[in-house]
């Protein structure tokens, strides 16, 4: 069965510093993979997908996400945090070509100090 | 606006006492689904759907039923609601399976 792991539930950083948050996936073959953010009293807004080609894949807000096959890592950075950035981030993994079916880590709260 | 529509979104009910949750989007999306949010537990997938009148079990199916009569249209139903079943409800719709979900606003549920 897809699992999707975020081994970090809580992230502090200073305003301006790098971030990467990381996602482990487990499935036998190459499956569609996302990230999520979800502000406070928000749903989730698609961040950035990688789905087949270039393994770094850009997204909205200044993200990045590189996926890694030999890993199974599909790991979310931003060079630089800014204050509205503070939020939950989720990563979560589809099966290619098939049933819909998104299975979602259980996130990462991530805290921005000023 | 291109949007997930969810209604109620904030709901209190006791146990036991049949209630709807609407959701309809305007992309002309093919899938929709269902997921629930619970502290410590993520978002779990609760019902989701192919296309009109196809629909499929996801993770957590027990105690809610949908229905997909109409392409936009995706609601779920908790015949009989249990205090178990608070929680915070996401309706969510993708045009293909690799281009990703839009999600509505959420539904936030308490069942007393």
């Amino acid at each position: 069965a897809q699992s999707v792991t975020q081994p970090d539930i809580h992230i502090t950083v200073s305003e301006g510093a790098s971030l990467e948050l990381r996602c482990n996936y487990s499935y036998g073959a190459t499956p569609y993979l996302f990230w999520y953010v979800q502000s406070p009293g928000q749903g989730l807004q698609l961040l950035l997908k990688y789905f087949s080609g270039d393994t770094l894949v850009q997204g909205i807000k200044g993200f990045e996400a590189e996926f890694k096959r030999s890993q199974s890592s599909f790991n979310l950075r931003k060079p630089s945090v800014h204050w509205s950035d503070a939020a939950e981030y989720f990563c979560a993994v589809e099966r290619a070509g098939g049933s819909e079916k998104l299975v979602f880590g259980k996130g990462t709260k991530l805290t921005v100090n000023p | 606006e291109a949007q997930v529509t969810q209604n109620p979104r904030y709901l209190i009910t006791v146990t036991g006492k049949k209630l709807t949750v609407t959701c309809s989007q305007n992309m002309n999306h093919e899938y929709m689904s269902w997921y629930r949010q619970d502290p410590g537990l993520g978002l779990r997938q609760i019902y989701y759907s192919m296309n009109v009148e196809v629909t499929d079990k996801g993770d957590v199916p027990e105690g809610y039923k949908v229905s997909r009569k109409e392409k936009r249209n995706f609601p779920l139903i908790l015949e009989s609601p249990s205090p178990n079943q608070t929680s915070l409800y996401f309706c969510a719709s993708s045009l293909s399976g690799y281009s990703g979900y839009t999600f509505g606003s959420g539904t936030r549920l308490t069942v007393v």
